[in-house]
């Protein structure tokens, strides 16, 4: 079965610093996604990044970036110039790919991120 | 483009009662998929519909059903509410026509059972 583990219940950055969020997952399959996903207080999902699995090179979008490390089952989000709008909870995700089905995304427990002024 | 829409936002039931909740994807978009997400068991997988048939399903007991329509529009039915169906439901949609594609969420419909 599919796992997702965040860690880190609660992170805390000083805006215009930079953040890593871990995550680690668990999946015997060998083609799959990872995602990261934002949601504010508003509840809104929204989708930070995402990585396919076999792409070795690391997914960027502006100041979040993922340190994809395959072999070790982690997927880190690195979000870069931290701004207030940042703050929120943030959902590591994964998902598997069943041909052309679109399978189901596995959430992890989720990180609250506050950013300090 | 227009967003992923969900109606109604909030919604207070009674036990026993059932429930529907709608969803309408994005323009274009062909797979629904829908999550309940509570404070103890966090966001979890309940159904996804592409083109109007149920392709994938989370475990979740039969109370719980869905359906899609040709415009892609789907429902969500809750029968006989129990107070741990208390969750803020979400519905996500996607191209659905390979494995992988992002998933675009809605605002949510937040249903409480009293």
């Amino acid at each position: 079965a599919q796992t997702v583990t965040q860690s880190q219940p609660e992170m805390s950055v000083q805006e215009a610093e930079t953040v890593t969020l871990s995550c680690t997952y668990d999946t015997s399959e060998s083609d799959y996604y990872l995602f990261w996903y934002k949601q504010p207080p508003s509840r809104q999902m929204i989708l930070v990044i995402r990585q396919e699995a076999y792409k070795q090179q690391n997914a960027t979008e502006n100041r979040f970036s993922v340190n994809f490390q395959k072999a070790a089952k982690s997927f880190s989000l690195k979000i870069s110039d931290s701004q207030l709008g940042d703050a929120a909870m943030y959902f590591c995700a994964s998902l598997l790919r069943y041909g052309g089905s679109q399978g189901n995304l596995i959430f992890g427990k989720g990180t609250k991120l506050s950013v300090k002024p | 483009k227009a967003g992923v829409t969900q109606t109604p936002r909030y919604l207070i039931k009674t036990r026993g009662q059932q429930v529907t909740l709608s969803c309408s994807p994005i323009s274009g978009h062909r797979s629904v998929s829908w999550y309940q997400q509570t404070p103890g068991q966090g966001l979890q997988f309940l159904f996804e519909y592409f083109s109007e048939t149920q392709r994938n399903k989370g475990n979740f007991p039969g109370r719980f059903s869905g359906r899609q329509f040709s415009n892609s529009r789907s429902e969500m039915n809750v029968s006989t509410l129990e107070l741990g169906d208390s969750a803020l439901y979400l519905c996500a949609s996607s191209l659905g026509d390979a494995g992988g594609d992002e998933q675009y969420f809605g605002p949510g419909t937040r249903l409480t059972v009293t």
